[in-house]
Formats: C-alpha cells, sequence, structure tokens
C-alpha cells in the first residue's frame, strides 16, 4: 500500500503570497495531522483533522489554515506569507485520533521556502 | 504549557556501546509519550510508544519507560549498530490532542 504522500515536493514563493500544500492520508486513515519543521528543530503541531472536522489545533496565527475533504485527503493554506514561514511541512496520518492505541504515520514533507 | 526537552546532540558512540537519550515532559493530566526516528533520507517513524504510567514501550532493541514520579521517559539500548545512526525526536501527546516533539538527537554510531 501507499504510505502517506504529500504535495508538491517543493515550492519557492515571494512574501505576501499564498501557498497550498496538499496531503494524501495511507488508505482506510481518517485522521491527517499537519507538522511544521523548521531546520534544525522538532516538528511543531499545527492542526489535527478527523472526520472533515478540526479536533486539534497548535499555536499558530490564523493566516493558517486547512481543511479536510470528503476522500480524507488534505489541504494546508498559509496566507500572507512571512520569511519565518520557510520550513518542512509534514503531513502524518493515522486511523482516528483518541486516546490509547495511536499510530501516526508521517509523509516525505514539503519543503517551502519564502524568498 | 505542555512541552518536551530531549538531550542536546550530536551524539556519538562506538558499535556496541550503550546509548541513553534523556528526554523529560510537562504536562497536564495524562499524555502519552512517544519516541520517533528519522534515518537519514527518510520521512519519521515511530520507534516506540507508552500511554500511561510505568509503561515501558520497545522496539528494534530500543526501550523507555513512562516515568510519571520524574516525568521523563528516556530512550535506552544496550547495543548500538551503524544501522542506529538517524535523529531521534521525543514526542508526547497532550489531553487536549495537541502533538509536543523535542528537538531532536543526532546519533551517530561508528563501526
Amino acid at each position: 500500500d501507499a504510505g502517506v504522500t504529500q504535495s508538491p515536493t517543493h515550492l519557492i514563493k515571494t512574501r505576501g503570497q499564498h501557498v497550498t500544500l496538499r496531503c494524501s492520508p495511507i488508505s482506510g486513515h481518517k485522521s491527517v495531522s499537519w507538522y511544521q519543521q523548521v531546520l534544525g528543530q522538532g516538528p511543531q503541531f499545527i492542526f489535527q483533522y478527523y472526520e472533515k472536522e478540526e479536533r486539534g489545533r497548535g499555536n499558530f496565527p490564523d493566516r493558517f489554515s486547512a481543511r479536510q475533504f470528503p476522500n480524507y485527503s488534505s489541504e494546508l493554506n498559509v496566507n500572507a506569507l512571512l520569511l519565518g514561514d520557510s520550513a518542512l511541512y509534514l503531513c502524518a496520518s493515522s486511523l482516528a485520533p483518541g486516546q490509547g492505541i495511536y499510530e501516526q504515520y508521517f509523509g516525505p514533507g514539503t519543503r517551502l521556502t519564502v524568498t | 504549557g505542555d512541552s518536551v526537552t530531549q538531550m542536546e546532540g550530536p551524539v556519538t558512540l562506538s558499535e556496541e556501546a550503550c546509548l541513553t537519550i534523556n528526554c523529560t515532559y510537562t504536562a497536564t493530566g495524562y499524555p502519552s509519550l512517544f519516541w520517533y526516528v528519522q534515518y537519514p533520507g527518510e520521512g519519521l517513524q515511530l520507534l516506540l510508544k507508552a500511554t500511561k504510567a510505568d509503561d515501558k514501550g520497545s522496539n528494534k532493541g530500543f526501550e523507555a519507560t513512562y516515568r510519571k514520579e520524574t516525568t521523563s521517559f528516556h530512550l535506552e539500548k544496550g547495543s548500538v549498530q551503524v544501522s542506529d545512526s538517524a535523529v531521534y525526536f521525543c514526542a508526547l501527546r497532550s489531553t487536549g490532542n495537541q502533538f509536543y516533539f523535542g528537538t531532536g538527537t543526532s546519533l551517530t554510531v561508528i563501526p
């Protein structure tokens, strides 16, 4: 089975522009989470979606938004890009959120560079 | 707020040496704890997990015990191999369903 896929692989944008990143979860997985990983740091949690509803949100400004589609794929949108938004954006999927057994599978990420 | 503090790297060990990577956490309630690994050129992979106090997660010879009294989840392996060279991340999932990762510890094992 295919793992988590993300597109595009790399992206270069200019300050002030808008960007959309896409993620397809593993078949059968209904939950998708987004993370930002700045070089040399650990991933920072942005959002979690389950069954098309937001189930968790990290400490990111309103310029960041996301949605999940009926086929469980997801988009992360970032408006008014800043230089500091340059990072690797990771998507992770899981069967469902919840306490107890929980395992996320990460995609390879989208490398965003803002100039 | 909730957070994870992880031992700074990089760590360089000879093959068959013992490994300990320290991880402590701050959280309200009863978080779940994880270790993730990122091998060179690959994505993040779950290495092991523990969901309640005193649980021991184990995988591929690695172990970590959820210690609530010391708020720790240290990663250990008795004998490392060259193939263990990677970046290791400690993480917690809070009761509010948010995830917090440490900054990562780079491990290099030399033959």
